[in-house]
């Protein structure tokens, strides 16, 4: 499995865009990169993901680098309701290796009012 | 549509107990999957259920076993408790497409402590 580095923390004031890294070096080139998030005292959700290309849907953007060794989540006005830890997940498209979500540790947003 | 379910959501067990923790899917999907989730952790895969087979397992002992059942429901039965089960327990659904799974749902969970 590939590995994810994301900082511990980050705080954002409401209203303001976030910009949430992610550094996957070790990613394959098959991997796809999901983004799930865990509201607090709730299971995760889903956010977005993406290959290599940027994406955009209703909850957030996914900025791939070019070398797809690191993406960028971001929240265009963060929200109190935004508040959560946000997991950067690679994860094979097919076979059995695209079977479960390895999640690390993430990183816990805070908003600020 | 109601999402993934799961019962109970929180439960308190003595050591050397077992337990059985369930949930049913979203309504559509076919698959589901079980996560442990220790405090300050993010969640760990203990295995998914397809077609009512075990079809990938984690890193967990024989002591964590499952079932799904012909409506695409499943069960979690963990025998032996220890302390160190003390959880929170997820399940997840999602829709196989081919040789590929849609995005996964999960549900609430179920708090597990064991003293």
């Amino acid at each position: 499995d590939a590995k994810t580095t994301q900082p511990n923390s980050m705080e954002s004031n409401e209203e303001e865009p976030v910009h949430l890294p992610c550094n996957h070096s070790t990613i394959s080139g098959t991997d796809y990169i999901h983004w799930y998030r865990q509201l607090p005292s709730q299971g995760p959700e889903y956010v977005i993901h993406g290959l290599t290309s940027n994406v955009n849907n209703r909850m957030a953007s996914l900025a791939i680098a070019e070398d797809r060794k690191s993406s960028t989540l971001i929240l265009h006005r963060a929200t109190l309701r935004d508040a959560a830890v946000y997991y950067c997940i690679p994860r094979p498209y097919s076979g059995a290796g695209s079977y479960q979500l390895t999640f690390g540790k993430g990183t816990k947003l805070s908003v600020i009012p | 549509d109601a999402g993934v379910t799961q019962s109970p959501t929180h439960l308190i067990k003595t050591r050397g107990q077992q337990v059985t923790l369930r949930c049913s899917p979203k309504s559509g999907h076919d698959t589901v999957s079980w996560y442990q989730q220790a405090l300050g952790q993010g969640p760990q895969f203990i295995f998914q259920y397809y077609e009512e087979e075990e079809r990938q397992r984690g890193n967990f002992p024989d002591r964590f076993s499952g079932h799904q059942f012909p409506n695409y429901s499943s069960e979690l039965n963990v025998n032996a408790l220890l302390l160190g089960d003390s959880a929170l327990y997820l399940c997840a659904s999602s829709l196989l497409r081919g040789r590929t799974s849609t995005e996964a749902f999960f549900g609430q969970g179920t708090r597990l402590t064991v003293v």
